[in-house]
This record gives structure tokens, C-alpha cells and sequence, in this order.
């Protein structure tokens, strides 16, 4: 399978744990976004990659949110002390310039 | 800033009808516009994607259309299947910050 690939699918914890998803885009692919998407909402954008370099970030963006993509390859997203309203689906997106965005299935978040 | 608005939020079909889909954005100077279906524990799917310089686009019983000086985006699904039910997203790619509806859920009954 040469998709984006997520990991974890589900991740349970508790609030005020800190929690890492990673994400494998397409190999040939430079581009990586992220994006939070709740139940009935479309998804927000939160940041976007242009190789190793985070180029643009969304104010949903707080400082309790870090994402990395050290090799301009795969990319963490990260949360730390999560709250309540953390729990979410989170997509990855990878792509070529001027080409689709291809998603991932997600790492769906609930915080007990 | 651009807004993309999506009605009706949930739609009921019989099988067989033809149907459409759409889609309103407030910034006429749209980059690209894009159509997703999304499955329930899933990702989005690609399904069209029309430049800003094209006017249409099709891929087997989909046609996705793009007026921009009216700020709006329609798909037209023919002969519809039950297969067929989902949600479908439109959205505005860019090489950056991206814009999404809320999604218009469709089901298809046979």
C-alpha cells in the first residue's frame, strides 16, 4: 500500500497525559498538511510542510501543539496536556505541487 | 478569508435518481476546488479536482462543474447506487492553509 499511512488508528488517554501521532506520507509526495476534523465538521487546517520546513500554521494551533517533519519524510504531530476538547480526528494529507491532496484514514483521540 | 458552505447538510435518495450536490466559496479568487467522499471512520478521498483556469471536470458518473464569478461548485451523480453513499466534501486546496465544507451526507436507498 503507497498511501499515507497514520499511526495510531485510535489512541485512548487520560487528560493532561501528552500524546504523538505519526504520519508516513506518500514517498514522492513534499507536501504534508494536518488537519483536526470533529464529528459533523469538515477538517481544519492546523499546519503544512513544504519539505522539512513548517511553513504556515493555524491559530487553532496552540502552544500545547508541536509538529515536526525532521527528514522531510514522515512527520509526529504532538499534544501536550491534553484536554477535553482535544478529542478529535486527526488527518494527515500529503502531495505534489499543484496535484490532489491524498489523505490518511486518521488518528481518531479520545481523552477520558 | 475564504469560507466554503455546503447544503443541504444531509440528503436521502432512491436509488437510481440523479443528483446534485453543492458547493459555495466567499472568495472568488479560488485556487483550485476540490471534491471528497468520506466514509464513516475514515479519510478523504479524492474523487475531483478542478484548476482554477477549467470549468469542469468528470470521472465515470461524477461531473464536478466550477463558476467563479458566482462563488459556486456543483456535482452531479448519475444513476445513483446505494455504493454511493457517504459524505462528500468540497473543499479549496492550496500550497498551504486549505478550506472545508461541512460535507453533504448522502444516502442512497435501494
Amino acid at each position: 500500500d503507497t498511501g499515507v499511512s497514520q499511526n495510531p488508528r485510535h489512541k485512548i488517554t487520560k487528560r493532561g497525559q501528552n500524546v504523538t501521532f505519526r504520519c508516513d506520507p506518500i514517498s514522492e509526495h513534499n507536501r504534508l498538511y494536518w488537519y483536526r476534523q470533529t464529528l459533523g465538521q469538515g477538517p481544519e487546517f492546523l499546519t503544512y510542510f513544504q519539505n522539512e520546513a513548517q511553513l504556515e500554521k493555524s491559530r487553532l494551533l496552540s502552544d500545547r501543539f508541536s509538529a515536526e517533519r525532521p527528514k522531510g519524510s514522515f512527520s509526529t504531530l504532538e499534544i501536550q496536556r491534553t484536554e477535553q476538547g482535544d478529542s478529535a480526528m486527526y488527518l494527515c494529507a500529503s502531495s505534489s505541487s499543484g496535484r490532489p491532496q491524498h489523505f490518511g484514514d486518521g488518528t481518531r483521540l479520545s481523552i477520558l | 478569508k475564504q469560507e466554503v458552505t455546503q447544503i443541504p447538510a444531509a440528503l436521502s435518495v432512491p436509488e437510481g435518481e440523479n443528483l446534485v450536490l453543492n458547493c459555495s466559496f466567499t472568495d472568488s479568487a479560488i485556487y483550485n476546488l476540490q471534491w471528497f467522499r468520506q466514509d464513516p471512520g475514515k479519510g478523504l478521498t479524492s474523487l475531483l479536482l478542478i484548476q482554477s483556469s477549467q470549468r469542469e471536470q468528470t470521472s465515470g458518473r461524477l461531473n464536478a462543474s466550477l463558476d467563479k464569478s458566482s462563488g459556486r461548485s456543483t456535482l452531479y451523480i448519475a444513476a445513483s447506487q446505494p455504493g454511493d453513499s457517504a459524505t462528500y466534501l468540497c473543499g479549496s486546496p492550496r500550497e498551504g492553509k486549505s478550506t472545508f465544507g461541512d460535507g453533504t451526507t448522502l444516502t442512497v436507498k435501494p
